[in-house]
């Protein structure tokens, strides 16, 4: 295990419905993101935050909103979503936010927006 | 843009025999990084080779990196099914501040 945790591991959801994307890493790390992973398509990097303050985002449509209440926590709140959105969504962390950092990646929530 | 492309997209290797994986970039870099994924799971680190590094061994992993060709190739020596993931360079683009990441290649080991 990477120290990084998800739920749930699996979702599916209707493009009317609210759901949230939770995250918790348990490595003292600053620095948390959020990666969206298509088929056939590079990893996208969606937000990033830094002692709690959202440094990137990656031109994120607004259906896809992140919220960070502490270092150890990180949720994705979805709602109307399109199917094009489904996805692997993962949940990185890293010890200061630097781009020499090692990330840790959590397992990943499947996501299919039906 | 994409800034790192694996190649090959896949590969298929009997267990025992060696398997290289290539990445080119476009823009000089800090740093790049090789991580592994198993299938429907998150990403491991495996391995970071600095810009004024060539090589780079960790156990069976081997890395090289050619700024000059703007290339990078992970060798994995004596495979073994356990080895069958895919593979994602990312690289830390000079002037930037975050790692972009290729579409990786997908290792199969076969017993």
């Amino acid at each position: 295990e990477t120290g990084v945790t998800q739920t749930p591991r699996h979702l599916v959801m209707g493009m009317t419905n609210k759901k949230s994307l939770k995250c918790e890493q348990h490595l003292g790390h600053n620095a948390m993101y959020w990666y969206k992973q298509s088929a056939k398509k590079p990893l996208e990097l969606m937000f990033v935050y830094n002692f709690k303050e959202q440094t990137e985002n990656n031109s994120v449509p607004s259906r896809f909103s992140p919220e960070c209440p502490n270092s150890s926590h990180l949720f994705l709140h979805l709602h109307t979503l399109q199917p094009e959105d489904s996805a692997l969504y993962l949940c990185a962390s890293s010890q200061e936010g630097a781009s020499t950092d090692t990330q840790y990646f959590g397992p990943g929530t499947r996501l299919t927006v039906l | 843009s994409q800034q790192g492309e694996e190649d090959p997209q896949a590969l298929s290797i009997q267990e025992g025999e060696n398997a290289t994986m290539n990445c080119s970039y476009k823009t000089s870099i800090n740093n790049l990084q090789w991580y592994r994924q198993n299938s429907g799971r998150g990403l491991v680190h495996l391995i970071l080779i600095r810009s004024n590094e060539r090589e780079k061994h960790s156990g069976r992993l081997r890395v090289t990196l050619d700024t000059s060709k703007k290339s990078s190739s992970l060798l994995i020596t004596a495979s073994r099914a356990a080895d069958t993931a895919s593979y994602f360079c990312a690289t830390d683009p000079r002037g930037g501040n975050k790692l972009t990441f290729g579409t990786g290649t997908q290792l199969k080991v076969e017993l």
